[in-house]
């Protein structure tokens, strides 16, 4: 059983938003929510982290409610290096980690 | 400069062959990984580590064996047992745990001649 359900792709364009939704309904009282961004034949590079509420650093904001069965990754305004895919990975400390077929955001001028 | 390397950049298998593929961090992190990826897959753990001597198999470890002699290094042995090892391979390192931010190599490209 899947741990998290995202969508498969989205488009965008520069200079908006995009918020991509994941869903955990499984998700364990431990389970913490990060956030990976991954470029063509590089490897994926950490965006975020959290537990609870919400979360915002440099890069993106991550909204996660209080029944913590889905969170939303925010990108504001995007531009084109942007397109890349997004990975939503739900685990406790200790336990490896499960990448999912991710998020494939493509950003148009 | 600290990071995480990967080498080499691509590899070619002869049928039957063995090749390893090399990882080197020298973060002081004391959790390693391999992971692969299949084009337009997500990834899927193969081997981890957190401490050396030790290694846990992940959930794709048939026809793949690592070691873990040193902190820093980490290599991962294709055999000849894994029929399709076409990928691409990643390795990553975090401090501690799994929940610790993962920091990946730019990884190796595996092609069977």
């Amino acid at each position: 059983l899947a741990k998290t359900t995202q969508p498969i792709s989205m488009d965008s364009y520069e200079g908006q938003e995009v918020n991509i939704t994941c869903s955990h309904n499984n998700i364990a009282t431990n389970d913490y929510i990060t956030w990976y961004q991954q470029f063509p034949s590089q490897g994926p590079r950490f965006i975020i982290q959290g537990y609870k509420t919400k979360v915002t650093n440099e890069v993106a904001s991550l909204f996660i409610p209080a029944d913590r069965k889905s969170s939303t990754l925010s990108l504001p305004r995007v531009s084109l290096s942007d397109t890349a895919v997004y990975y939503c990975l739900v685990e406790a400390a200790g336990n490896k980690l499960t990448f999912g077929g991710g998020t494939r955001v493509l950003v148009k001028p | 400069d600290g990071g995480i390397t990967q080498s080499p950049k691509y590899l070619f298998r002869k049928e039957g062959q063995n090749v390893t593929l090399s990882c080197e961090q020298n973060l002081n992190h004391d959790a390693m990984y391999w992971y692969r990826q299949d084009p337009g897959q997500g990834l899927r753990l193969i081997y981890y580590s957190q401490i050396v001597n030790d290694f846990q198999k992940g959930d794709i470890a048939e026809g793949y064996s690592v070691s873990r002699e040193k902190k820093e290094s980490f290599p991962l042995t294709v055999t000849s047992a894994q029929k399709n090892p076409t990928a691409f391979y990643l390795c990553a390192s975090s401090y501690r745990d799994t929940q610790e931010t993962q920091y990946f190599g730019p990884g190796t490209r595996l092609l069977v001649l």
